[in-house]
Order: structure tokens, then sequence, then C-alpha cells
């Protein structure tokens, strides 16, 4: 399977703890995004990466949320002391810049804070 | 502000007939739309796209209109099939250094057999 991996694809965990969810693009695609969607509403944009540098983060990432692409590959997103509004699925998307217009999804991962 | 609207929270059509999923939006500096279907609990996958210099774009059962003026898109889906039956979602991509895409809220579609 060549196509956005991401996990874990659930997790459920105590409000207060800490989570980290991680993504592996499609092989070379130099962008990655992450995305969150609540029940109702479409994907908002959270971050994104060129390659290993975060290049912008939306007002949406309050300084609980922690994104990193150290080697330009993976990514992980980390939100710490959790809230119960953070419950969502979190989306990881790649794309190419140089080819296609295309961003490609993950199949996402579902957080629920209780 | 939403800078994409999908206003049919939901539609249903007979298997065989026509689907027509409409998107608006506002910002002008968009550069490309694209339509994605989401089935539960699984993330967005593409389906069709268009460029602001088009007005159609077709593939196979899928055909999106663009209307510019009017900052309108429109997906056609003939015939409908029972697997169409899921979210649509519209979205747009700003036309600056990110790509980044702005959704709309999405239609549900359910297409009856």
């Amino acid at each position: 399977d060549t196509g956005v991996s991401q996990n874990p694809r659930h997790k459920i965990t105590k409000r207060g703890q800490n989570v980290t969810f991680r993504c592996d693009p499609i092989s070379e695609h130099n962008r990655l995004y992450w995305y969150r969607q609540t029940l109702g509403q479409g994907p908002e944009f959270l971050t994104y990466f060129q390659n290993e540098a975060q290049l912008e983060k939306s007002r949406l990432l309050s300084d609980r949320f922690s994104a990193e692409r150290p080697k330009g590959s993976f990514s992980t997103l980390e939100i710490q002391r959790t809230e119960q509004g953070d419950s969502a699925m979190y989306l990881c998307a790649s794309r190419q810049t140089d080819s296609g217009n295309t961003i490609y999804f993950g199949e996402g991962s579902w957080l629920t804070v209780v | 502000d939403q800078q994409v609207k999908q206003n049919s929270p939901s539609l249903s059509v007979q298997e065989g007939r026509i689907s027509i999923l409409n998107c608006d939006y506002t910002n002008s500096m968009f550069d490309y739309f694209l339509w994605y279907k989401k089935y539960p609990a699984e993330g967005p996958t593409f389906l069709i796209s268009i460029s602001s210099i088009k007005d159609k774009n077709e593939d196979g059962r899928f055909t999106v209109f663009l209307n510019k003026s009017a900052k309108h898109l429109s997906l056609h889906i003939v015939p409908s099939q029972p697997g169409d039956s899921a979210v649509y979602f519209c979205a747009a991509r700003l036309m600056d250094s990110s790509y980044k895409l702005i959704f709309g809220s999405g239609t549900r579609l359910l297409v009856r057999p």
C-alpha cells in the first residue's frame, strides 16, 4: 500500500493526557498537511510542512498542539493536556509540488477525549 | 467566515438518476477546485478536480462544472449508483505557496436502489 498511512486509527484518552499521532506520507511527497475534522464539518487546515520545515500554522493550532517532521518523511502531531473539545478526526495529507494538483489523504486518526 | 459553502447538507436520489451537488465560494484567490468523497471513519478520497481557467471537467460518470462569475461549482453524477452514497466535500485551493485546501461542510448523498 503506497497511500498515506496514519496511526493509531483510534485513540480514547482521558482529559489532561497527552496523545501523539503519526503520519507516513506517500513516498517522495514533499508536502505534508494536517487537518482536523469534527462531526458535520469539513476538514479544517491545521498546519503544513515542506520537507522538514513547518511553513504555516493555523490559529486553530493552540500552543497545546505541536507537529514535527524531523527528517522530511513521517510526521507526528502531539496534543498535550487534551481537552474534550479536541475530540475529532485528525487527517494527514500529502502531495508532491512538482506534479499534480491533488492532495491525498490518509484514513485519519479518531481522537475521543473522555 | 466560510469561504466555501455547501448549502445542502443532504441529497437523496433514485438509482440511475442524476445527482447534482452544489458548492459556492467567496474568495477569488482560489485556483483549483476539488471534490472528495468520504465514507464514515475513513479519510476523504479524491474524486475529480477543475482548474479555475476551465468551466467543465469530465471523468466517467462524474462531471464538474465551474461558473466563475457566479463563484459556483457543481458535481454531476450520472447515472447514480448505490455505491455513490457517501459524504461529498467541495474543496478550493488557495492560490498561494501553501496550496492548502479550504473545505465546505459536505453534502451527504443517498442513492436509493
